[in-house]
């Protein structure tokens, strides 16, 4: 089975611009989940979509938003980007979504804002 | 609320020495516990996991970890660390009723010739 991909794989941004970023799970895969990792901050929650609904998310701004399509695939957004928005940002997928499920991560897409 | 400590930001080991990376969970209920590892421009990938089936779980590329309650630990071994292993390590938690995963700071390892 082909792994979580994730495009793309390097995005360059200027402040106040926005951006998409995208996520295809593992095949069968129903709960996609996005991750912010920063050296800052190490690795944050930024939230779960399962059945095409958002069901966690964690404590960042409402310019941090997604979606999952009926395919289970997922896509984040942030708008107005600020130079802290910075980071890899990880997506990750499991079959359910128990809480001993393992999430299997994509590659991540490194964001650099200008 | 749960929590995840690392102790040691940077470990640093002979090839061929024991791997000892340590980690420690605060958490109202039993948790489900996680060690994964990030090589560098990568994502993460799972080592191993704690679900209450066995205190003592063996993972991928000779890793393995011991799950005490009474000292709210998960400690990451390996008995004979390659060069292959240097790499960032984190652990995670995550309990019943709480999907997201909770990371630690992370744990680099660096492999000495």
């Amino acid at each position: 089975k082909a792994g979580v991909t994730q495009t793309p794989r390097y995005l360059i941004k200027t402040r106040g611009q926005q951006v998409t970023l995208s996520c295809s799970p593992i095949s069968g895969h129903r709960s996609v989940s996005w991750y912010q990792q920063t050296p800052g901050q190490g690795l944050q929650f930024l939230f779960e979509y399962f059945s095409e609904t958002q069901r966690n998310k964690g404590n960042f701004p409402g310019r941090f938003s997604g979606r999952q399509f009926s395919n289970s695939r997922s896509e984040m957004n942030v708008s107005t980007l600020e130079l802290g928005d910075s980071a890899l940002y990880l997506c990750a997928s499991s079959f359910q979504r128990e809480a001993g499920d393992t999430q299997y991560f994509g590659p991540g897409t490194r964001l650099t804002v200008l | 609320a749960q929590s995840v400590t690392q102790l040691g930001s940077h470990v640093s080991v002979s090839e061929g020495a024991l791997v000892l990376l340590r980690c420690n969970y605060s958490s109202s209920v039993p948790p489900y516990l996680f060690w994964y590892v990030q090589y560098p421009n990568q994502g993460l990938q799972l080592l191993l996991k704690y679900t209450s089936a066995a205190t003592l779980v063996k993972g991928i590329n000779g890793f393995e970890a011991e799950f005490k309650k009474s000292e709210t630990s998960f400690h990451l071994t390996k008995p004979s660390a390659h060069m292959s292993d240097a790499a960032e390590y984190f652990c995670a938690v995550t309990r019943p009723g709480d999907y997201k995963l909770s990371f630690g700071a992370g744990t680099t390892v660096t492999v000495r010739a």
